[in-house]
């Protein structure tokens, strides 16, 4: 039962730096998500998809880019990595988007120093 | 005023004590709601949606009160193993799910 599987767990960037966080889920879901986490603080929607070839910014998407070629796979990618870019990501999945579970990656904890 | 708003906490409770947290929600618009929650340097997991007419699981109980725009969770009889942050989510419908900052809980033996 693998789920949603984030890779890599962690990583340290240099500012300026560019990177792409894989996600990956084997649900068979439409809706894929990006979620950023700073500490102490809830989690804030970076990008959103409603299905292959589909993708829309939430609250946060600046600095980030999407795509989504594959029902399966949706990579975040970070270019000119920035201090503020310093948190952990989760990548979630759900089979509709209201009144039905979310289930989240590990997590990527990503430093930009 | 934030969309989602949660005590920070930290609650400290003994063993077999009953705490209950509370969220409030700015958008009268929302729909659907639901507390998560998750542990230290962990994911999110569901633990219960909220409906109008209130639901419970086991030791868990959770309520949603339109009028006022709040929802709650209530623990009863709590286990060492119920030390966690628990996150408010609400939802406006489409794709806008709005997490809270999370309740911390630590239940002490």
């Amino acid at each position: 039962n693998a789920g949603v599987t984030q890779t890599p767990k962690f990583r340290i960037l240099k500012i300026g730096q560019s990177m792409t966080l894989q996600c990956t889920q084997d649900m068979n879901h439409n809706y894929m998500y990006w979620y950023r986490q700073d500490p102490g603080m809830g989690l804030k929607l970076i990008y959103y998809s409603v299905g292959a070839g589909i993708t829309d910014k939430g609250e946060v998407p600046n600095g980030y880019n999407v795509s989504r070629s594959t029902t399966e796979d949706f990579p975040l990618r970070l270019e000119l990595a920035a201090p503020s870019q310093t948190s952990v990501y989760f990548c979630a999945s759900s089979y509709l988007t209201r009144d039905t579970e979310a289930f989240f990656g590990q997590g990527t904890r990503l430093t930009v120093v | 005023r934030k969309e989602v708003e949660q005590d920070p906490g930290p609650f400290n409770v003994p063993e077999g004590a009953t705490v209950a947290f509370n969220c409030t929600y700015s958008n009268s618009a929302s729909q659907s709601f639901f507390w998560y929650r998750q542990d230290c340097r962990k994911e999110p997991k569901l633990l219960m949606s909220v409906y109008s007419s209130g639901n419970e699981d086991g030791r868990f109980t959770a309520q949603l009160n339109r009028a006022s725009q709040y929802i709650s969770l209530l623990i009863r009889d709590s286990k060492l193993s119920d030390s966690a942050t628990y996150l408010c989510v609400g939802n406006t419908g489409g794709f806008k799910t709005i997490f809270g900052a999370g309740t911390r809980l630590f239940v002490k033996a």
